[in-house]
């Protein structure tokens, strides 16, 4: 089952933060995050495992609260060059073999 | 650098056509996939295939078939291709294997090949 985003659009100033979401109705193995900017291929940004910790990339960090099955991407101070599609995608099961992306949010930031 | 390429970037095909869409990788990837992403709907597996010759159905895999022959390849098949299949295909690949290790959890993506059907 598609895990939800939220919101599924934002438009930002340079230099403002934001938050993306991602929720599950099942019990999370790990969470992923995809960012794909326009005509171009998704890419890895990073993982949240099961019993991990909060990872951090640059000015983007992501947090997973395996209780609640969410998992939150923080994009702080954000660039011009974050503007694209970001993508959540889940592990369920024992071992994370079932994975399936989320529908996408629209970031958009402006100068 | 991992390399998955896509055969075209864009295609434009009749209606009951077939199509193949090709995708090869350069990491010895045991696992690849095959994505159809449309707007509102992010990416949808339609097949993987975890080794050569072995595949699995995704969550949409209606109208489409799949090939494995060669480990570095993996070939999506449209038998009567229908405007309804008009889409982005988005090809990826991964190392094998449950592991949590950070490297064997990152699919690589093609460029993706945009498909009209007319």
């Amino acid at each position: 089952q598609q895990p939800v985003q939220s919101p599924q659009a934002v438009i930002l100033r340079e230099g403002e933060d934001a938050v993306i979401n991602c929720s599950s109705s099942k019990a999370l193995y790990s969470v992923h995050w995809y960012r794909q900017k326009h005509g171009e291929a998704p890419v890895f940004l990073m993982i949240l495992l099961k019993g991990g910790e909060q990872k951090g990339h640059e000015k983007i960090s992501a947090s997973f609260n395996e209780k609640k099955q969410q998992s939150s991407l923080y994009l702080t101070a954000s660039q011009l060059s974050y503007s694209g599609t970001y993508f959540c995608g889940t592990e369920t099961g024992n071992y994370g073999q079932n994975f399936v992306f989320g529908p996408g949010t629209r970031l958009s930031v402006l100068p | 650098d991992v390399k998955v390429t896509q055969s075209s970037r864009y295609l434009v095909k009749r209606t009951g056509e077939k199509v193949f869409l090709e995708c090869v990788q350069d990491m010895d990837h045991e696992n690849m996939f095959w994505y159809r992403q449309d707007p509102g709907l992010g990416l949808r597996l339609i097949y993987f295939s975890y080794d050569v010759k072995m595949k699995e159905k995704g969550d949409i895999p209606e109208g489409y078939s799949v090939s494995r022959e060669k480990k570095e390849r993996f070939s999506l098949i449209l038998e009567s291709a229908s405007t309804n299949q008009t889409s982005m295909y988005l090809c990826a690949s991964k190392l094998g294997g449950f592991n949590r290790q950070v490297a064997k959890n990152i699919q690589y993506f093609g460029a993706g090949t945009r498909l009209s059907v007319l």
